[in-house]
């Protein structure tokens, strides 16, 4: 059953540090999301990837996110000089078809990073 | 600007209660699509149905049902005689246009036996 494969599950860092979360999609989905769920909100869009291309990153902070979609290869959601602030689940989805007017198409989402920084 | 909001931010019922979660959306789109989305204690995200904005049909699948109201731009969940199982954070999301799908800030269901 290949769903959206998160990993890690959970990842812990101290202040300063870098974090990796890598994001493989359902096969045949070449579009990626990438959502942050902080404590008792509900999900925040980030960015959306097409295979080498961001699409969308509207909902990314200016500095220190950044995310690709290599053309092989998960999809990485890095965050440079990580700071208590970022410490939120962070998920990704995918779909066949991208967004627009005429896509109905259904997320998949996977289980999340859980991403702590001390 | 789209916009989805769940007023009710926890919910408790005892099993085999009536339960119904309400969602508002606002958007401009006459074309749009709203889902519902199950995030159980593991974490992961279920979905659970999608409707377009054309079909104000009602649907039930078991012991869910929804209820799709254009005129009061509301599109609530209901579950029927719930159980414990039930018990997760419940989003209803929006999708409109070339807009990322938005989210509410969810309901959490507590179901106790």
């Amino acid at each position: 059953n290949a769903g959206v494969m998160q990993n890690p599950r959970h990842l812990v860092r101290r202040r300063g540090q870098e974090a990796r979360l890598r994001c493989s999609p359902m096969k045949g989905h070449s579009h990626v999301y990438w959502y942050r769920q902080l404590p008792e909100e509900g999900l925040k869009f980030m960015v959306y990837l097409q295979k080498e291309n961001i699409i969308d990153e509207s909902g990314m902070p200016k500095e220190r996110f950044s995310a690709e979609f290599p053309k092989e290869g998960p999809s990485i959601l890095r965050i440079q000089q990580v700071v208590r602030g970022d410490s939120a689940a962070y998920f990704c989805a995918s779909s066949r078809t991208g967004q627009g007017l005429l896509s109905n198409e259904k997320l998949f989402f996977g289980s999340g990073t859980q991403l702590s920084v001390l | 600007a789209q916009k989805v909001t769940q007023a009710q931010t926890e919910i408790s019922v005892v099993e085999k209660e009536d339960v119904t979660l309400d969602c508002v959306y606002e958007t401009r789109d006459t074309t749009y699509y709203l889902f519902w989305y199950k995030q159980p204690p593991s974490g992961e995200l279920v979905f659970l149905i999608r409707r377009n904005s054309f079909d104000e049909q009602n649907e039930i699948s078991g012991r869910y049902s929804w209820n799709f109201q254009k005129s009061t731009s509301s599109f609530n969940f209901t579950i029927t005689a719930s159980q414990v199982v039930d018990s997760a954070v419940y989003f209803c999301a929006l999708r409109s246009g070339n807009t990322p799908l938005v989210f509410g800030k969810g309901t959490r269901l507590s179901v106790i036996a």
